[in-house]
């Protein structure tokens, strides 16, 4: 079974640092490029960015590039999302996905991890 | 704020059809693929639809999807009770060189 599984809830406050995790497992990790999307409360779908395993290439959205950090670690099949000084306003649900397509013109995602939910409060 | 726009809310009655639209421009629908994911609240979202209307094997049937020119537009018959969840649209954006999800729509069963 594909799955990607990630790291538990966290709660932080403004300025801390913070990196989450998305473990792929039931399938070839370096061949599909692994997404980011954020959902604020409430609110809808934001793309983030996206990276893919064999060569760490990143894309990234202009809205979120230069505020957070996707990285890899190909030796235990497993994505990073990383902020170095979290605001209130990072907080929200936090997605990863796997990519379905290697083609970049084809934006599928399936499937998707349980969602990490950070809060970043005082 | 998103490049792809959906009605905020549709409904119908169980046993019918909804469709919901999904708006964009050349740059995004008019050249590339489209994909639907349906999303119940406090679950991640699923994949419906694939390359404007391939569906995963898992997918019934009772889920079409469609492009013309710069919208895309995903059907549901059959409505259920348990189809009553957000749905979004989703695709890549050439010019902004990003991928892009729609506004969401959501579904109510009357």
């Amino acid at each position: 079974e594909v799955q990607l599984v990630q790291s538990g809830a966290e709660v932080k406050e403004p300025g801390e640092s913070l990196k989450i995790s998305c473990r792929g497992s039931g399938y070839s990790f370096f061949s599909h490029w692994i997404g980011w999307v954020r959902q604020m409360p409430g609110k809808g779908l934001e793309w983030m960015g996206i990276i893919y395993p064999t060569d760490s290439n990143t894309i990234y959205s202009p809205s979120f590039r230069g505020q957070v950090t996707i990285s890899v670690d190909k030796s235990i099949n497993t994505a990073y999302l990383q902020w170095s000084s979290l605001k209130a306003s990072d907080t929200a649900i936090y997605y990863c996905a796997r990519r379905i397509k290697w083609d970049l013109l084809q934006d599928s995602f399936d499937p998707w991890g349980q969602g990490t939910l950070v809060t970043v409060s005082s | 704020q998103s490049v792809l726009t959906q009605p905020p809310s549709v409904s119908a009655a169980p046993g019918q059809k909804v469709t919901i639209s999904c708006s964009g421009s050349s740059s995004n629908i008019g050249n590339n693929f489209v994909s639907w994911y349906q999303q119940f609240p406090g679950t991640a979202p699923k994949l419906l639809v694939y390359e404007n209307s391939k569906r995963p094997s898992a997918i019934p049937d009772r889920f079409s999807g469609s492009k013309s020119g710069t919208s895309a537009t995903l059907g549901i018959t059959g409505l259920q009770t348990g189809d009553e969840a957000d749905y979004y649209c989703g695709t890549w954006d050439s010019s902004l060189s990003v991928g892009v999800f729609g506004t969401g729509t959501k579904v109510t069963v009357l």
